[in-house]
């Protein structure tokens, strides 16, 4: 079955700096990409996904690459502010069918220093 | 985007007894629903997929007698935590995928603690 790494499981950035998770995955028949956010006690959020037919996608502050051949996927988030302080979970799944289950990966918090 | 509505938000329960969680989809029939469970500052793990008018397809590693999970609707999965111990306080999430443009969508959450 599929399984999602992510890296690093703390993240501490400056106010302003860009921040960058990364995560691999090892079936090769994943093909969606989604991101949540998590606050304390919340259910996930989706803030990006991309799908493997494309590199790279960006939304504002928020961008996602894909590397296929390497099967790794990497979350940008620039320019940050303290409300993007949260967990953050990558994950992966086949968008084939509705029944295709999505694993996440292991979580990175992240916190904004002021 | 499809709304997910799960029940209740938080459960105390004394060990022995049994707590049922609900999940429904409002506006989106979901022949097919994820349970996952979420110990603190842990990821979300997949507990089992709950399939309408069949079987729920469980993870390794988790009890299907313990937890069972019904799927009698297209809008309604429940899981039912028997025989509670304190172990299996945890955050309870469920997830509907609601097509292939709008991804997966998730309950609110249930926070069930084992006294």
């Amino acid at each position: 079955g599929e399984n999602v790494e992510q890296h690093p499981s703390t993240l501490s950035v400056q106010e302003g700096d860009s921040a960058v998770i990364k995560c691999t995955y090892s079936d090769s028949a994943s093909n969606y990409f989604p991101w949540y956010k998590q606050e304390l006690g919340k259910r996930p959020q989706l803030i990006i996904d991309i799908r493997s037919n494309v590199g790279e996608k960006k939304d504002q502050r928020i961008a996602v690459t894909l590397n296929k051949t390497a099967k790794h996927f990497s979350l940008h988030i620039t320019e940050t502010q303290p409300e993007d302080s949260a967990v953050y979970f990558c994950a992966a799944s086949q968008r084939s069918s509705s029944a295709s289950k999505i694993i996440f990966g292991s979580g990175t918090r992240l916190s904004i220093r002021p | 985007g499809a709304v997910v509505s799960q029940h209740p938000s938080r459960v105390i329960c004394k060990s022995g007894t049994s707590v049922k969680i609900e999940c429904r989809s409002l506006d989106f029939q979901a022949t097919t629903m994820f349970w996952y469970r979420q110990f603190p500052k842990q990821s979300l793990m997949l507990m089992a997929t709950s399939n309408e008018g069949s079987k729920a397809t469980y993870e390794q590693g988790v009890e299907k007698d313990k937890f069972l999970i019904n799927h009698a609707s297209l809008t309604l999965s429940t899981l039912t935590v028997t025989s509670a111990h304190p172990e299996d306080s945890s955050f309870y999430i469920c997830s509907v995928r609601t097509g292939a443009n709008y991804g997966y969508t998730f309950g609110s959450g249930t926070r069930l603690t084992v006294v």
